[in-house]
């Protein structure tokens, strides 16, 4: 199975601020198609996970501009800007290039 | 709007089976796309557990394939899970999810059914 390791585990930001949450995986996520099935979701508090970033970098309908992905292969990232209340939640990248998909372990959102 | 529910008991038996309903609404389960069961332990964990597709074949998690049944019922417009021998590290929240090739992501959640596997 294709291990997707996420750091930090948890991130303290301060409303209007910037972070980053890395996300790896244990081997390129590259599809015999030459695309990339990295995806980005939210978990709200007493919410399920919601969509937010798929093929690693395109936004999900609605979903915020302060939001975006980038990366390649086995190294990807996701920074939200202007971080509101909204944001806060634990944060999931997850892989749809290989079967099983996986998940990385997540990382919780907390305010300063 | 596409919205699916997640029904069944919230607490099973050890070695019982746990079965739970996902009810689509907005959306034909046949109509092109796979639908999918994914669970959260307790601790963040997530694990994508498998899927039925839009012509009724199934995928499912080598982790579980000895255990896990996904069926539908198209005149109903649902789709099931079964886990047999439930043990208490089954014990998680279940969600039902839409299968999105365009991105091969997970595009639309049930709001989750938390199962609790104690005698």
């Amino acid at each position: 199975d294709v291990v997707m390791t996420q750091t930090p585990v948890s991130l303290s930001v301060s409303l209007g601020g910037q972070v980053s949450i890395s996300c790896r995986s244990s081997q390129s996520l590259v599809h015999n198609n030459g695309n990339t099935y990295l995806s980005w979701y939210l978990q709200k508090p007493g919410q399920s996970p919601q969509l937010l970033i798929y093929k690693v970098s395109n936004r999900f309908s609605g979903i915020s501009d302060r939001f975006s992905g980038s990366g390649s292969g086995t190294d990807f990232t996701l920074k939200i800007s202007r971080v509101e209340p909204d944001d806060l939640g634990v944060y999931y990248c997850g892989q749809g290039t290989q079967y099983p998909w996986t998940f990385g372990g997540g990382t919780k959102l907390e305010l300063k | 709007e596409i919205q699916l529910q997640e029904s069944g008991p919230g607490l099973v038996k050890p070695s019982q089976s746990l079965s739970l309903t996902c009810s689509v609404t907005g959306y034909t389960i046949t109509s092109g796309y796979d639908w999918s069961w994914i669970r959260k332990f307790p601790g963040n964990k997530m694990e994508w557990m498998g899927y039925i597709s839009y012509s009724g074949s199934t995928n499912y998690n080598p982790s579980l394939k000895s255990r896990i049944s996904i069926t539908r019922d198209t005149s109903k417009n649902q789709f099931f899970l079964q886990l047999n021998s439930v043990t208490t590290e089954d014990t998680a929240t279940y969600y039902c999810a839409r299968v999105a090739y365009y991105g091969y992501n997970l595009d639309y959640w049930g709001q989750g059914v938390m199962v609790t596997v104690s005698s």
